[in-house]
C-alpha cells in the first residue's frame, strides 16, 4: 500500500524558469493538500483540491502559482517564472475524507532550489 | 495569522530519559495532531486527538488534548536514539481543513 508519492525529490531551477511538482495521493484518497516549508519552520498551507476541483487556494500566491488535480493522473503544483524566494520544501498530503475528519498523510516532499 | 506556540525549541537529553513538549495557543482548536519529521523526509503522523481531555498513547508516546482546547502536550518515555528528529504539533481551528503548525521541537539525544 504505497504512501503519498512526490516527484521529483529535488528540483533545481534558474530564476525565470518553470517548476512542476507532482503528487500521487494514497490509493483511495481523493483529497489533496499542498504545504510549503522553509528551514527551521513548520508547514504553511497553500491549496486544497479534490478531484478536478480547487476547494481552497487561499494560501497560494495569486501570481505565478497554480495547482490542479485532474480526473486521471497526479496533482500538479506549478510555479512559473520562479524567483529565489520560491526555494523551499513543498509537501503534498492526502486524506480519504475532507480534513479535519481524517488526518493527513504526507509525502517526502520536493525540495526546490532556485539559483 | 493564527499561531501555535511550541516549546521547547530544542532538547538535548540522555538516552533513556523521558521527554515532554507542548503547544499552546490563544485560540480554541478542534483537533490536535503530533507529527515527527526526519531530515529530508515528510512529516509522519504520531498521534491524532479529537476531543478535549482526550489522552492517547502510541507505544512510548502519550499525548493529551488540553481541557481548554488551547493546548496539547506530547510525552516520550525512555527515549531511544531513533527518537531523534523534529516533532511538530498541528491543529485545526473549528472545522477548518487548514492545518496550523507549530515551529517544531528538535530532539537531540546525547551519546
Amino acid at each position: 500500500n504505497a504512501g503519498v508519492m512526490q516527484n521529483p525529490r529535488h528540483l533545481v531551477r534558474r530564476r525565470g524558469q518553470e517548476a512542476r511538482l507532482r503528487c500521487s495521493p494514497m490509493k483511495g484518497h481523493s483529497h489533496v493538500y499542498w504545504y510549503r516549508q522553509l528551514p527551521e519552520e513548520g508547514l504553511k498551507f497553500m491549496v486544497y483540491l479534490q478531484k478536478e476541483n480547487i476547494i481552497d487556494e487561499s494560501g497560494m500566491p495569486k501570481e505565478r502559482f497554480s495547482a490542479e488535480f485532474p480526473k486521471e493522473g497526479p496533482s500538479i503544483l506549478r510555479i512559473q517564472q520562479v524567483v529565489r524566494g520560491d526555494s523551499a520544501a513543498y509537501f503534498c498530503a492526502s486524506s480519504p475524507l475532507a480534513s479535519p475528519n481524517s488526518p493527513l498523510h504526507f509525502g517526502n516532499g520536493t525540495r526546490l532550489t532556485v539559483t | 495569522g493564527q499561531q501555535l506556540n511550541q516549546s521547547p525549541q530544542s532538547m538535548f537529553i540522555q538516552e533513556g530519559e523521558d521527554v515532554s513538549m507542548n503547544c499552546t495557543s490563544s485560540s480554541i482548536f478542534n483537533t490536535w495532531l503530533w507529527y515527527k519529521q526526519d531530515p529530508g523526509e515528510g512529516p509522519v503522523l504520531l498521534i491524532a486527538l479529537y476531543k478535549a481531555g482526550e489522552l492517547t498513547s502510541n507505544g512510548r508516546l502519550t499525548a493529551q488534548f488540553g481541557i481548554t482546547r488551547k493546548d496539547s502536550f506530547l510525552n516520550i518515555s525512555a527515549s531511544i536514539p531513533s527518537d531523534v528528529g523534529i516533532y511538530f504539533c498541528a491543529g485545526h481551528l473549528d472545522s477548518n481543513y487548514q492545518l496550523i503548525w507549530g515551529a517544531g521541537t528538535k530532539l537531540i539525544i546525547k551519546p
